[in-house]
């Protein structure tokens, strides 16, 4: 069981490229995120989709843009790319189970924009 | 001001003492109370799950929630070196978003 994974681990680009970053899951989740980890802010949201067909903007969305593919697959894209946008990048996708909602992360992918 | 505050620390202790970790927040709306543990170049994983007020154990973790002062807590007993990494707290309303603090690295010392 794969579980969420995320292509490709490590990306160099230079200001103004694009690139899209891969996600997807096995476990048949509804709800997928996309998060941005930076050293003293935590982990922020970037965009999610509850369900496949569907996109919202998380606290952090400008600069970027998201497809849900099809209910495995939530992709990221940085379409002119920022020295701002350097970070690890985080998919997660989550279920529900009565009241707990657990969310499960990918190994993320690191960023560098030069 | 961050709707979630935590001590980045680093938090440095010897094995087998109890470390607290804690996290202030800001949003009374918030229900759901979770601690994530972050190895070094890993996703985070979820280790702790509590709703409202009151205490949740699980093995050598114990998980706090006081409400009325906005305040969590993670304990963990008998620490081992396996258990040193970032620990992240992170909560919720009943919507979807999860708010994350930044994260207190913890290293456990043979």
């Amino acid at each position: 069981n794969a579980g969420v994974t995320q292509t490709p681990k490590f990306q160099v680009l230079k200001t103004g490229q694009s690139m899209t970053l891969q996600c997807a899951q096995d476990m048949n989740h509804n709800s997928m995120y996309w998060y941005r980890q930076d050293p003293g802010m935590g982990l922020r949201l970037i965009y999610y989709s509850a369900s496949e067909g569907t996109t919202d903007k998380g606290e952090v969305p400008n600069g970027y843009n998201v497809s849900r593919l099809n209910k495995r697959e939530f992709s990221l894209r940085l379409e002119s790319a920022a020295p701002s946008q350097t970070s690890v990048y985080f998919c997660a996708s989550s279920e529900a189970v009565g009241s707990q909602e657990t969310q499960y992360f990918g190994p993320g992918t690191r960023l560098l924009v030069l | 001001q961050k709707e979630v505050e935590q001590d980045p620390g680093p938090l440095s202790v010897p094995e087998g003492a109890i470390v607290s970790l804690n996290c202030t927040y800001s949003n009374s709306a918030f229900q759901y109370f979770m601690w994530y543990r972050q190895y070094s170049r890993k996703g985070p994983e979820l280790l702790m799950y509590t709703y409202s007020s009151g205490n949740k154990e699980d093995g050598r973790f114990t998980a706090q929630v006081d409400k009325s002062s906005k305040y969590i807590s993670l304990f963990i007993r008998d620490s081992q070196p396996s258990d040193s990494a970032t620990y992240l707290c992170a909560m919720k309303t009943g919507a979807n978003n999860l708010f994350f603090g930044t994260g207190t690295r913890l290293t456990v010392i043979p």
